[in-house]
């Protein structure tokens, strides 16, 4: 079965500090994404990749960057964390028109 | 506006009965369907996909897809306390760049009470 795995499985920052938030997926799916979850808003895709190099934005991308290092790794930037932004972050991977396969999750609180 | 609507928010059924969930698109761009599942502390995890009109059946899972409407649904039969979590519509498009791209909605919470 697909592995995703994602690291801190927890965090927590200050308003206007640093976090990055990582994500590796041994499976060589073209695709990773990363999503946020909050209650009353489901699942909502922040951005996501389709190779090494390559960045979509996604639908709520605002305060967010993203960089695919390889195949295997993604990462989420938020430069100047803001209290808006604690949530639950899922990072997922998979080939496209196909099954995502999703990490296990990191709780990100912002103080 | 919520592109994928879910109804209902939230559902209480007894083991062995029958839960019904739904879902409702407003773009017609979007054509692929997805149902997943999320046990309490973990990630999503796909439950069946349906691209085509009617039902599809996976064990005590049928899903049903209505393209005209936009119109998918899923009925899970003899619940069982395990299948108690929360359950995603999402949907794709079926043409341009984004369509790799899943747009999910907010979600249903089932219990199944024994």
């Amino acid at each position: 079965e697909a592995a995703v795995t994602q690291s801190p499985r927890n965090k927590v920052t200050v308003t206007g500090g640093n976090v990055t938030l990582s994500c590796r997926q041994t499976n060589s799916h073209n695709y990773m994404y990363w999503y946020r979850q909050d209650t009353g808003h489901g699942l909502r895709l922040i951005h996501y990749s389709y190779g090494a190099g390559n960045l979509q934005i996604g639908d709520v991308p605002d305060g967010y960057k993203a960089t695919r290092t390889t195949q295997e790794d993604f990462f989420l930037l938020l430069e100047l964390a803001s209290p808006s932004q604690t949530s639950l972050y899922f990072c997922a991977s998979s080939d496209a028109y196909a099954e995502q396969f999703f990490g296990p999750g990191t709780r990100l609180t912002v103080l | 506006q919520q592109k994928v609507q879910q109804s209902p928010e939230s559902l209480s059924v007894p083991e062995g009965g029958m839960a019904s969930l739904n879902c409702t698109s407003s773009d017609r761009n979007f054509q692929y369907f997805w149902w997943y599942r999320q046990h309490s502390g973990e990630g999503p995890k796909a439950l069946m996909s349906i691209f085509s009109d009617g039902d599809k059946k996976e064990g005590r899972f049928t899903a049903h897809l209505n393209k005209a409407s936009l119109h998918v649904s899923l009925h899970i039969r003899d619940s069982q306390p395990s299948d108690s979590a929360l359950y995603f519509c999402a949907a794709s498009g079926t043409s341009g760049g984004s369509n790799a791209k899943l747009t999910f909605g907010k979600g249903t919470k089932l219990s199944v009470k024994s």
